[in-house]
């Protein structure tokens, strides 16, 4: 295992349309989380995942947004109902965290997911 | 949010020279990330700073943590083309251990 994997790489798509992106964490991370990037901006954090318990969904941008991981391994962001607004990268990096709350979060970050809404 | 300000924002020098990149906030974290990213490409972490007043040396990279735990510093010796990119901080939000606030980021481009 080389790192997180994002798949597609790149996505354009019809406003109005749904779309899913998919993320394979590092083997032995138990922790997933998702960002999103807009151009010259930092990532901007929308939610993560301890196994496979959505522990924390409040940022995620509006009810069009869902992610699931539903085995505790790899994770679907999907965006129902595109808008141009939702065009950015989507990043997704995992982490290996001990017990309860880490106060050393270290991710790595995959390659991401470039979405065009046209 | 704890608001993560880095500075300068651009940053354009010629191979050889050397730079520094700061990353500020009114906020104390309990550790601070440094990320390089290149175009069309996820960041990649670079280190991790924790105690107050840290030192970390990565090559030609020099990554210091404030005293206070309210900022961090990014020191490149003898810049190269190969170190263009844009370098972001990122920092623990408050207690929870799993939010990463990042700056904007320093784009910085090196040329021969």
């Amino acid at each position: 295992d080389t790192g997180v994997s994002q798949n597609p790489r790149h996505k354009i798509t019809k406003r109005g349309q749904n779309v899913t992106f998919r993320c394979d964490p590092i083997s032995e991370h138990n922790r997933l989380y998702w960002y999103r990037q807009t151009l010259g901006q930092g990532p901007e954090f929308l939610t993560y995942f301890q196994n496979e318990a959505q522990l924390e969904k409040s940022r995620l941008l509006s009810d069009r947004f869902s992610a699931e991981r539903p085995k505790g391994s790899f994770s679907t962001l999907e965006i129902q109902r595109t808008e141009q607004g939702d065009s950015a990268m989507y990043l997704c990096a995992s982490s290996l965290t001990f017990g309860g709350v880490s106060l050393n979060t270290e991710a790595f970050f995959g390659q991401g997911t470039r979405l065009t809404v046209v | 949010t704890q608001l993560l300000e880095q500075s300068p924002q651009f940053l354009s020098i010629q191979e050889g020279e050397n730079l520094t990149v700061y990353c500020n906030s009114s906020s104390v974290f309990s550790s601070l990330q440094w990320y390089r990213q290149e175009p069309g490409e996820g960041p990649v972490l670079l280190v991790t700073v924790v105690t107050g007043g840290e030192v970390k040396k990565l090559k030609r990279l020099t990554f210091q943590f404030g005293d206070a735990r309210k900022d961090s510093s990014l020191h490149i010796t003898a810049a190269q083309p190969g170190d263009t990119g844009l370098y972001l901080c990122a920092g623990a939000e408050g207690n929870s251990g799993y939010a990463l606030n990042f700056g904007k980021g320093t784009s910085l481009l090196v040329t021969p």
